[in-house]
């Protein structure tokens, strides 16, 4: 069992559509990543949360520390959303990472 | 600053041959991690440097690797002897301890043995 695992692996949606990742972790936290990754590698990191919740434009993430779970929400998404998202846990100085969750918008 | 840098973007070897990654963190910045991403699959740990200490290692990094930090800046991740299970993705990311640990990922470097 991975220490972080993500749902869904995939996911395609229409543009406007409302759209939640989900992230279950089973290590221990000081802080955990949402990582946005483009086709050809780069990665954005889109938030680090350690509480609660934070927006940022269409994106909202949220955690809740007791259940060991956190979930990213996009709305109103759109093609250029296409990308892989990953859940990543900070635990001490070690960083563990979800295999990601593919996300396709059509137009 | 731009970031993190990584070079070669691109990297296609014989099997054998020994390559090496260089990365140059954001400027400050004292952590610096390698990790290797294959298809279909979140980043793997590698290793990580506090400053030029190297402080943990994978049980991923075989022999036939070694990562380098020698003045606390840039970091240099050298592969020997490649094989072709070695293809991957190899990223570096950095991250300044007293920021909270916010983690700059760069572009990540490619490659292919063939």
């Amino acid at each position: 069992k991975n220490e972080v695992e993500q749902s869904p692996q995939n996911l395609t949606a229409q543009e406007g559509e409302f759209i939640t990742i989900n992230c279950s972790y089973s290590v221990g936290i000081s802080a955990l990543h949402w990582l946005q990754q483009h086709p050809g590698g780069g990665i954005v990191s889109l938030f680090m949360l350690s509480s609660g919740k934070k927006k940022h434009g269409r994106l909202i993430a949220t955690i809740n520390i007791q259940e060991k779970h956190s979930s990213l929400h996009i709305t109103a998404s759109h093609p250029r959303d296409s990308a892989v998202y990953i859940c990543a846990v900070r635990d001490g100085n070690q960083f563990y990472f979800g295999t990601g969750t593919s996300l396709t918008v059509i137009p | 600053d731009t970031g993190v840098s990584q070079d070669p973007r691109h990297k296609i070897t014989k099997r054998g041959q020994n390559v090496t990654f260089r990365c140059d963190p954001i400027s400050e910045h004292n952590r610096l991690y390698w990790y290797r991403q294959t298809l279909g699959q979140g980043p793997e740990f590698l290793t990580y440097f506090q400053n030029e200490a190297q402080l943990e290692k994978s049980r991923l990094l075989s022999d036939r690797f070694s990562a380098e930090r020698p003045k606390g800046s840039f970091s240099t991740l050298e592969i020997q002897r490649t094989e072709q299970g070695d293809s991957a993705m190899y990223l570096c990311a950095s991250s300044l301890v007293t920021s909270g640990n916010t983690i700059y990922f760069g572009e990540g470097s490619w490659l292919t043995v063939v």
